[in-house]
């Protein structure tokens, strides 16, 4: 059974700093896997998606890695803004017979202060 | 588009009633998935569907819960006889899978927080 987890669980900066947000999983074989951001009180919003074949993917200041053999995926945020104030969620898809079946992990929150 | 639209955005009902959650995913997908989210389980895949039929609900808690998806723009999920236990909010998402396989980024309705007293 894949199981997924988050280090830190809670994470508070400075405005402007550069941070990693970490996520590993137990069963290396994923199809694909996906960083979210949840504001309080809302639904997630995909943030990147990152394909089994790909070593990372970025967007804007948000770069996300893989490295499935060692089970661990990392988000880095450059540049933290108090607007990056969040809670991020690390989701795998192990696929297979489970197509589409996401396993999420607890979540870090995230708050970066002025 | 609108993106994935739920109802309600609150629920409040007492124990021993029927709850019925609503969603219309985004047109064109053909992936749909209900989640629910509480404190001590985080987000649990409760079933999922792939061209309104169901694949997956080896989620779903109990025989309370079951799912629907009479057409490819609209779901429920529905809660009978609804227990305190229940309380917790349910979302739901979509995503558009291409043939072969599931590659698409999954996209997440508001929620639905649902209080049974």
């Amino acid at each position: 059974k894949q199981e997924v987890t988050q280090i830190p669980a809670a994470l508070s900066v400075p405005e402007g700093e550069n941070l990693v947000l970490n996520c590993s999983f137990t069963d290396s074989a994923i199809y694909n896997l996906q960083w979210f951001r949840q504001d309080p009180g809302k639904g997630l919003t995909s943030l990147l998606l990152i394909q089994s074949s790909q070593r990372e993917q970025t967007s804007g200041r948000l770069n996300a890695s893989l490295d499935k053999s060692s089970g661990r995926s990392t988000l880095y945020i450059a540049a933290s803004q108090p607007g990056d104030s969040a809670t991020y969620l690390c989701a795998v898809n192990t696929g297979g017979t489970s197509y589409g079946k996401l396993t999420f992990g607890q979540g870090t929150i995230l708050t970066v202060h002025p | 588009d609108a993106g994935v639209i739920q109802s309600p955005r609150h629920e409040v009902t007492e124990m021993g009633q029927e709850v019925t959650l609503r969603c219309k995913p985004i047109s064109g997908h053909d992936y749909l998935f209900w989640y629910r989210q509480t404190m001590m389980r985080g987000l649990e895949l409760l079933i999922y569907f792939n061209n309104n039929v169901p694949i997956d609900d080896s989620g779903m808690p109990e025989d309370r819960f079951s799912a629907k998806m009479p057409n490819a723009s609209f779901s429920t999920l529905k809660i009978q006889p609804s227990e305190p236990r229940d309380s917790a909010v349910y979302f739901c998402a979509s995503s558009l899978g291409l043939a072969g396989g599931f590659r698409e980024t999954q996209y997440f309705g508001p929620g639905t927080r649902l209080l049974v007293l």
